[in-house]
């Protein structure tokens, strides 16, 4: 597609419950990342992927939250019993990875924990 | 870890005028990235301006040009002749140059209001 597919968009769920967020990035693009990002704030880090190789998982704050990205294309973001605090925008972005390549940013996923 | 610093939470601008936006980093490193995204209320992130560190020439993309001071570790962006779609959130962005350091950081942004 011409940009990075967050869905769904908006998830209300109750507490307790698992959710997975899924990001489809741009084609060709070797860098996948996570953010979190509350109201007013900039995006924090949670976790990236080259191709799909989790490179990095040190942001994710606890193990309720993973990632994958079996095919080095699509991935999925899980967060399990999910409790309040974890309401928030997640945003994926992808990036060719290399040099002064800009991260570009999918609309996010706006989570809501009831 | 790299930090990003943006110390201006909120600024504002006659619609019309040039502000600048500060911003600074701290890194051991000598080559990486720098970026400055837009986020206006509709929430998307929009890429406004890109500096690498290797580079003496300060980046320019129309009305937005950056103050890239490497000794400083200090990356403000200009806005000239602001206008009402100017307003939005502000992030400045840091990346590693270094193979395994794809990792972007952001500062927590500076809110920029255009009065008409």
């Amino acid at each position: 597609g011409a940009g990075v597919s967050q869905s769904p968009r908006y998830k209300v769920t109750k507490r307790g419950q698992d959710v997975a967020l899924r990001c489809d990035p741009i084609s060709g693009h070797v860098s996948l990342y996570w953010y979190r990002q509350a109201l007013g704030q900039g995006p924090e880090f949670l976790t990236y992927f080259n191709y799909e190789a989790q490179q990095d998982k040190s942001g994710l704050p606890n193990d309720r939250f993973s990632a994958e990205r079996p095919e080095g294309s699509i991935s999925t973001l899980t967060i399990q019993r999910t409790e309040q605090r974890d309401s928030a925008m997640y945003r994926c972005a992808s990036s060719l990875g290399v040099g002064n390549q800009p991260q570009h940013f999918g609309d996010g996923t706006r989570l809501s924990i009831l | 870890a790299q930090t990003v610093t943006q110390s201006q939470p909120e600024m504002s601008v006659q619609e019309a005028e040039t502000v600048t936006l500060s911003c600074t980093y701290d890194t051991s490193e000598s080559d990486y990235y720098l970026f400055w995204y837009k986020q206006p209320p509709s929430r998307q992130m929009i890429l406004v301006i890109r500096q690498e560190a290797y580079k003496q020439q300060n980046a320019t993309e129309n009305r937005f040009s950056v103050n890239f001071q490497k000794a400083a570790k200090s990356f403000s962006l200009k806005i000239s002749d602001s206008q009402l779609g100017d307003a939005a959130m502000y992030f400045c962005a840091y990346r590693s140059e270094a193979p395994a350091g794809n990792q972007f950081y952001f500062g927590t942004g500076t809110s920029l209001t255009v009065i008409p």
